[in-house]
């Protein structure tokens, strides 16, 4: 089955920098790689996704970008504010005209200081 | 957006006892719905797929005696943990795709559940 792994486990900034999670991928049939956001307690948020067909997707400060040939797909955040400080989390899946499952990366902490 | 819910929020139970947590598809029909469980500052663990009018399909290592799902309608399904232990304590969150939604899942608000 799919394995995603994810780094860093936690990330600390000072606000206006930038933040960079990456995760890898271990099936080539997967083509589907959305990024949620989850504060404590709370259900994850989609925050952005990026299917096979694209490189690059942007968000006004979020982007991701996908390399195919190498199964790796990053979380850019630019400019980053404290309310950006949460978990996040990428994940992968075969997306087709049925349902599909999501393999999760670990979870990056992501802490930005004022 | 489409909306997923779920209830309880929370739920503190005795060990030994069943809880029943519910999964559902607000203003959209749901064929599949997932459910995972999330330890304190882990990840997200898929545990079943549950198909609306069949059987739930489970992850290795998920007892589907102990997790019962039910999915008997495109708006709803539940997950009840049976004979509860301590060590059942966890966050348990559903999603849902939508008919006709390409890509995204819908997450509920998640279950804390504590068995004392």
């Amino acid at each position: 089955g799919e394995n995603v792994e994810q780094h860093p486990s936690t990330l600390s900034v000072q606000e206006g920098d930038s933040a960079v999670i990456k995760c890898t991928y271990s099936d080539s049939a997967s083509n589907y790689f959305p990024w949620y956001k989850q504060e404590l307690g709370k259900r994850p948020q989609l925050i952005i996704d990026i299917r096979s067909n694209v490189g690059e997707k942007k968000d006004q400060r979020i982007a991701v970008t996908l390399n195919k040939t190498a199964k790796h797909f990053s979380l850019h955040i630019t400019e980053t504010q404290p309310e950006d400080s949460a978990v996040y989390f990428c994940a992968a899946s075969i997306r087709n005209s049925g349902y599909s499952t999501l393999t999760f990366g670990k979870g990056t902490m992501l802490l930005v200081s004022p | 957006g489409a909306v997923v819910s779920q209830h309880p929020s929370r739920v503190i139970c005795k060990s030994g006892t069943s809880v029943k947590i519910e999964c559902r598809s607000l203003d959209f029909q749901a064929t599949t719905m997932f459910w995972y469980r999330q330890f304190p500052k882990q990840s997200l663990m898929l545990m079943a797929t549950s198909n609306e009018g069949s059987k739930a399909t489970y992850e290795q290592g998920v007892e589907k005696d102990k997790f019962l799902i039910n999915h008997a309608s495109l708006t709803l399904s539940t997950l009840t943990v049976t004979s509860a232990h301590p060590e059942d304590s966890s966050f348990y969150i559903c999603s849902a795709m939508g008919q006709g939604i390409t890509g995204e899942l819908f997450f509920g608000e998640g279950s804390r559940l504590t068995v004392l």
